[in-house]
């Protein structure tokens, strides 16, 4: 079966700009969840989505938001872009919240220039 | 939070040696799982591991739960294990954890 699916591949933009990503989880995952990787932070968790609600989110400022919708997709946005946004975006799928494991997509690789 | 230390921070090696990676963590856990960073940014995930014994060809892992720690033996390297590879757990299982806290990774280089 397909994997988790996440578009745009690479993606550059402007400061002050605000971009979309989105992403598809492997059929019959309900639970979507997403992870910021820079070489000083290393990997960190942002959000997760089950069932279309928001069920835990990390330490991000409010410009970094995300949504679920009924079919399971997932996108983030984050506003008014700065230069420390530049990261690799990766979305991880999993049947359930909580305890299960988790299937990751290819990432995202947002550069703010 | 949960802490994860991954150790050591590299490895080098030379083809066909065996390796340990080990993951210590500082609370339980319902999830731990190893991921095989790829050239690309993906992550592969190589074990579901939140307590006990699997082996995958060359590659094997252990969990030892009440002693909070894990360990990835990567036996007869090959180049194309070269990556990070990263520790990953959920926990604990009361309250509202489902999230994956990373450790920072340990970098293996296997030279021909």
């Amino acid at each position: 079966k397909a994997g988790v699916t996440q578009t745009p591949r690479y993606l550059i933009k402007t400061r002050g700009q605000q971009v979309t990503l989105s992403c598809s989880p492997i059929s019959g995952h309900r639970s979507v969840s997403w992870y910021q990787q820079t070489p000083g932070q290393g990997l960190q968790f942002l959000f997760e989505y089950f069932s279309e609600t928001q069920r835990n989110k990390g330490n991000f400022p409010g410009r970094f938001s995300g949504r679920q919708f009924s079919n399971s997709r997932s996108e983030m946005n984050v506003s008014t872009l700065e230069l420390g946004d530049s990261a690799l975006y990766l979305c991880a799928s999993s049947p359930r919240t909580g305890g299960y494991g988790y299937t990751f997509g290819s990432g995202t690789r947002l550069t703010v220039v | 939070g949960i802490q994860v230390e991954q150790s050591p921070p590299d490895l080098i090696l030379q083809e066909g040696a065996n390796s340990t990676l080990r993951c210590n963590f500082s609370d339980s856990v319902n999830n731990l799982q190893w991921f095989h960073q790829n050239p690309w940014g993906q992550l592969i995930n190589l074990f579901y591991i939140p307590s006990g014994t699997k082996q995958n060809g060359r590659l094997s892992a252990t969990t030892v739960a009440t002693e909070r720690y894990s360990l990835l033996y990567i036996s007869s390297s090959q180049t194309t294990d070269s990556g990070v590879y990263f520790c990953a757990v959920e926990g604990p299982p009361t309250g509202a954890n489902s999230k994956l806290t990373f450790g920072k990774g340990i970098t293996l280089s296997v030279r021909p």
